[in-house]
């Protein structure tokens, strides 16, 4: 059965340092998304994407965040800057359509730890 | 803004007794509810949704649009049920989920 996969499954990183978190979604979805859960708090949406560009984005997505789709298969998540509150599971979705109702699938996540 | 509440962050029961773990929502439009659930290092996956008014795993949900409410239901619960349930409101964007707090089930032999 076809699945989202993230890499890393684990990433730690200093304060202040860039990193990318990927995503390789189903592969005959058009609809990707991020969202993430601080430990203990609510998952929250960040990014959907669609057709190389972002379709919604939520007031947490601000200008240190950015995504990417670099080539056919990979989806990307930069965060620029880290900061320590951005510690949390990071999961990456995908969907083969925007209609509402229709199930997105998850990545496993990428534990992101700031230090 | 859309808001889903899951009032129970922990639920016990024993195994054959019924479970229902609520959620409420706050929706300005028509809603399009999900309970996902994500089993001990599994990732998240979809349960079922209100659209389809079907039966997974021996679970129900139904929309109440009155009380603002999509419960889930199970009549007998069973060990293999335990696990993290959310539940989460699509809105008109489409797959822009907004989810509840999440509430761990345990079913206890």
């Amino acid at each position: 059965e076809p699945e989202v996969t993230q890499t890393p499954s684990h990433q730690v990183t200093q304060m202040g340092q860039e990193v990318i978190l990927r995503c390789v979604p189903i592969s005959n979805h058009l609809y990707f998304y991020w969202y993430r859960q601080i430990l203990g708090q609510k998952v929250e949406f960040l990014v959907s994407f669609y057709n190389n560009e972002i379709s919604e984005k939520s007031e947490i997505f601000d200008d240190q965040f950015s995504v990417e789709r670099p080539d056919g298969s990979n989806f990307t998540l930069k965060i620029r800057s880290t900061k320590l509150e951005d510690s949390a599971m990071y999961f990456c979705a995908s969907s083969g359509s925007s209609v509402r109702g229709t199930e997105a699938f998850f990545g496993q996540g990428t534990r992101l730890t700031v230090v | 803004a859309q808001r889903v509440t899951q009032p129970e962050k922990l639920l016990s029961v024993f195994k054959g007794a019924p479970v229902e773990l609520k959620c409420n929502y706050s929706y300005s439009g028509s809603p399009e509810l999900f309970w996902y659930v994500q089993y001990s290092r599994q990732r998240l996956q979809l349960l079922l949704r209100h659209i389809s008014r079907e039966s997974i795993k021996g679970f129900t949900a139904d929309l109440n649009k009155g009380e603002t409410s999509f419960h889930l239901k199970k009549p007998f619960a069973q060990e293999e049920d335990s696990a993290m349930y959310y539940c989460a409101l699509d809105d008109n964007a489409g797959n822009m989920l907004t989810f509840g707090g999440g509430t761990r089930l345990m079913v206890k032999p």
